[in-house]
């Protein structure tokens, strides 16, 4: 079973200019998470789909950043335009069942972006 | 809000030994989930253990045990016989069923496993 991928592994752009991240998760999962982790810090909860509805984004820091899942299948982060500040890791996660419920999440390696 | 604090950013461990990993939370709910995610070098995170808050007995997964002292607010984790592949960066986490889908995690400790 392929597990939850995420596209590009590493993206390095300037300030001002937008990037895309994508996730892919495990096939049947209707949970799909956003987290990131910056500088070293806690990893951070983002926002939260149930198939294609956004559940809760609460944690959706401006509104530089926009999340979508069409379909119910992949979802996309983007940051437009990007800030130094934004650079981190972006954690995707999905499961069946709740996560806070549950704790199973299973997560992707992780999208680093470094914004210079 | 809820807040986790892992206070050691590293720990080192003699393979074949034990090694705690602290964590300590905040909250004011009485019904709540706690976690420990393990993220290898360049590898997923997976989860490692999980506890229930009602429930009074610690989580084992082998290897793994918590030390979960509710009224301290504390969930520790102990790995022993510790082996070369436990090197990883271990996360603290917490959720509950109010915030249904948002766990909060601490700021992770980076556990060196020495041969």
């Amino acid at each position: 079973e392929a597990g939850v991928t995420q596209f590009p592994s590493h993206s390095v752009i300037e300030k001002g200019q937008t990037v895309t991240l994508r996730c892919d998760p495990i096939s049947g999962h209707d949970n799909l998470y956003w987290y990131r982790r910056v500088m070293g810090k806690e990893i951070k909860f983002l926002l939260h789909f149930v198939k294609e509805s956004k559940q809760d984004e609460s944690g959706m820091p401006n509104n530089r950043f926009l999340a979508e899942r069409t379909g119910g299948t992949y979802s996309t982060l983007k940051v437009q335009p990007a800030e130094l500040e934004d650079s981190g890791v972006y954690f995707c996660a999905s499961s069946q069942e709740l996560a806070a419920n549950t704790g199973e999440l299973f997560f992707g390696e992780g999208s680093r972006l470094t914004v210079l | 809000a809820q807040t986790v604090t892992q206070s050691q950013p590293e720990m080192s461990v003699q393979e074949a030994e034990t090694v705690t990993l602290s964590c300590t939370y905040d909250t004011s709910e009485s019904d709540y989930y706690l976690f420990w995610y393990k993220q290898p070098p360049s590898r997923q995170m997976i989860l490692v253990i999980r506890q229930e808050a009602y429930k009074q007995q610690n989580a084992t997964e082998n290897r793994f045990s918590v030390n979960f002292q509710k009224a301290a607010k504390s969930f520790s984790l102990k790995i022993s016989d510790s082996q070369l592949g436990d090197a990883a960066m271990y996360f603290c986490a917490y959720g509950e069923e109010t915030s249904g889908s948002r766990l909060t995690f601490g700021e992770g400790t980076q556990l060196t496993v020495n041969p």
